[in-house]
């Protein structure tokens, strides 16, 4: 079946814009989280959705940053006024549910260059 | 601070050794753990996980960890490396705290099998 699914694979946008990454994860899974991964380190957490709403925010760096998952599926991280230290690939992941015992299953990024 | 560390950058086996990839964490509470291999341009894949019961966990490729809790690690093992092993190898930590689910990853080791 499909996995999770993230658009675009890269995305370079220039200091100060506004860009959305949108995540599709698998079809049935209620929970969502967003991770960023910078050069070099691992995954480090944003903002988990169970179902529509955002059960945990506390990964967010500044309110720059922000997440929608409207309808419980696709999901889209937003970034306003973007910088360089944002360049980053953005990794989302999907569990049938956020009990945190069941694995995550990961999409393959969005690699974002903020020039 | 709850955290994860993998203290080797990088590790180099030859085919058909044994191999080790090395995890400690410290978190408060009963942690659940897992272990992720990141291939090139490719999301992140879930080996295994430890929630409970037997210390020794089998996953996915030959892979299997060790839980010691007196040491707080979880040291990923192989008997038998193969040069198809050769990633990026992620510990997490999903901490007691998290009713979330979110993961807590270390900064990845670079597993190099050589023929």
């Amino acid at each position: 079946g499909a996995g999770v699914s993230q658009t675009p694979s890269n995305k370079v946008t220039e200091k100060g814009k506004y860009v959305e990454l949108r995540c599709d994860p698998i079809s049935g899974h209620t929970a969502l989280y967003w991770y960023r991964q910078s050069l070099g380190q691992g995954p480090e957490f944003l903002i988990y959705f169970q179902g529509t709403g955002a059960a945990d925010d506390s990964g967010l760096p500044n309110d720059r940053f922000f997440a929608v998952r409207p309808e419980g599926s696709v999901s889209t991280l937003k970034i306003q006024r973007t910088e360089r230290g944002d360049s980053a690939v953005y990794l989302c992941a999907s569990t049938p549910r956020g009990t945190g015992d069941n694995e995550q299953f990961f999409g393959p990024g969005t690699r974002l260059t903020v020039l | 601070a709850q955290s994860v560390a993998q203290p080797e950058d990088q590790v180099n086996v030859a085919e058909g050794n044994p191999l080790t990839v090395k995890c400690t964490y410290s978190v408060s509470g009963n942690p659940y753990l897992f272990w992720y291999v990141q291939y090139p341009n490719r999301g992140l894949q879930f080996l295994l996980k430890y929630i409970t019961g037997d210390n020794l966990v089998k996953g996915s490729y030959g892979f299997e960890a060790e839980f010691n809790k007196s040491q707080t690690s979880f040291h990923l093992k192989k008997p038998s490396a193969l040069v198809s092993d050769s990633a990026l190898y992620f510990c997490a930590v999903r901490p007691f705290s998290s009713n979330t689910g979110k993961l807590i990853f270390g900064q990845g080791t670079t597993l190099q099998v050589k023929p």
